[in-house]
């Protein structure tokens, strides 16, 4: 059962537009969820995260929305780069003793072309 | 900044025998972690630890074992390689006591190929 979902594989945007990426969650004890990018060949690294008392996280070109209610976050790459080209990968986490524990989704293959 | 090491980035080994994938973070944290990568089955937990000689399954501990006999290592063992745990396997580290959030680590993973 699939608790943390990214229905989209892959995504091919322009340089400079929106990146827009999904991720919908079924645990509804999950209460923090994180954004980690990967390169190839490379460790996931940590991007931007959201609590679930807040619907809105900014950090420079990165935004995470978060709507509770439809179980569903995004995460807004404005304007996109050639250098954001990554894996992105939705992780969530939650309270009743597992809150060191993060749940990842399959990823997001993203590409900016030039 | 903090580091977490992966002593092999890339491992070729037969059928069978015994592998141990060895990892070290240099930050005191209490909990260390192994997942592993697959293509299109994104990072799935195999087993963690939160203190020195603790550990717990994670969510796909088949045909794995792990050993933490000091903070700062964390050892994953297959005791009998097989084909199909041809990964990348990713250690990770974080502080306890608290949410996780920017503070987990990873390595930088390790290939490993069963033939």
């Amino acid at each position: 059962d699939q608790q943390v979902k990214q229905n989209s594989p892959s995504l091919s945007v322009q340089e400079g537009r929106i990146s827009i990426l999904n991720c919908d969650y079924t645990n509804s004890m999950f209460d923090y969820f994180l954004w980690y990018k990967k390169y190839p060949a490379e460790g996931p690294t940590f991007l931007i995260s959201i609590s679930s008392i807040k619907d809105k996280n900014e950090d420079g070109r990165f935004t995470v929305f978060l709507n509770k209610s439809a179980k569903h976050l995004s995460l807004h790459i404005v304007p996109s780069q050639p250098g954001d080209s990554a894996v992105y990968f939705c992780a969530a986490s939650g309270s009743g003793g597992s809150n060191y524990k993060l749940t990842f989704g399959k990823g997001t293959l993203l590409t900016v072309n030039p | 900044d903090v580091k977490v090491t992966q002593s092999s980035r890339y491992l070729v080994k037969r059928t069978g025998e015994k592998v141990f994938l060895e990892c070290v973070q240099d930050m005191d944290h209490e909990n260390m972690f192994w997942y592993r990568q697959d293509p299109g089955l994104g990072l799935r937990l195999i087993y963690f630890s939160y203190d020195v000689k603790m550990k717990e399954k994670g969510d796909i501990p088949e045909g794995y074992s792990v050993s933490r006999e000091k903070k700062e290592r964390f050892s994953l063992i297959l005791e009998s390689a097989s084909t199909n745990q041809t990964s990348m396997y990713l250690c990770a580290s974080s502080p306890g006591g608290q949410q996780l959030g920017n503070t987990i680590y990873f390595g930088e993973g390790s290939w490993l190929t069963v033939v």
